[in-house]
């Protein structure tokens, strides 16, 4: 198993470019998500999908879009970046609960380090 | 609402010292607590959990964590600490109603030779 992949690693935009981060999964996880690192708050989440065709806001969503065609693959969109928006973005999977919540165990990717200039 | 606090944002020991990484929450429900390890450049990887079973919880690597309801807290200890063991760690909380993980702001561990 792979287990979470991200892609990119990096990337540098530009104020305005749009882009896609890739999330991808081979554990048959019902809940992704999307979270933001930066320094000194911690991990802060963005989106997440408790199956595909099920997506939800995290904490701080503005910005971002999400959509989950497939239980394998869940991408982030910046449809306009902004400065604001350079952080480290990390994708996490996990089973679901019955309430529809992440099991105990999540497991995280590698993360890809964005800056917007 | 949950929320969690890690009060140092920075500790530093010597290798063979002990460990000692201290987190207080808050819930308004039986809460679950975790503690990740993150190492430079790499992603998040579970270090422990409590979920109302045994309040002192063995994680990997010879980390250990006590759940003290009274205290509100989750401390995360380690007997003697080892050089692989600089990294950041962060306290996480999930409420039992299947809500979203809420990381503390993180809390990184320097070990000197």
């Amino acid at each position: 198993n792979a287990g979470v992949t991200q892609t990119p690693k990096f990337q540098v935009l530009k104020t305005g470019q749009s882009m896609t981060l890739q999330c991808a999964q081979d554990m048959n996880h019902e809940y992704m998500s999307w979270y933001r690192q930066d320094p000194g708050m911690g991990l802060r989440l963005i989106h997440y999908s408790v199956g595909a065709g099920i997506t939800d806001q995290g904490e701080v969503p503005n910005g971002y879009n999400v959509s989950r065609s497939t239980t394998e693959d869940f991408p982030l969109r910046l449809l306009s970046a902004a400065p604001s928006q350079t952080s480290v973005y990390f994708c996490a999977s996990s089973y679901s609960n019955p309430r529809g919540g992440p099991t105990d165990t999540q497991y995280f990717g590698p993360g890809t380090r964005l800056t917007v200039l | 609402a949950q929320s969690v606090t890690q009060l140092d944002s920075h500790v530093s020991v010597s290798e063979g010292t002990p460990v000692l990484l201290r987190c207080n929450y808050s819930s308004s429900y039986s809460p679950s607590l975790f503690w990740y390890v993150q190492h430079p450049n790499k992603g998040l990887q579970l270090l422990l959990k409590y979920t109302s079973a045994a309040t002192l919880v063995k994680g990997i690597n010879g980390f250990e964590a006590e759940f003290k309801k009274s205290e509100t807290s989750f401390h995360l200890t380690k007997p003697s600490a080892h050089m692989s063991d600089a990294a950041e760690y962060f306290c996480v909380v999930s409420d039992r109603q299947g809500g979203k993980l809420i990381f503390g702001q993180g809390t990184e561990l320097s070990v000197k030779p």
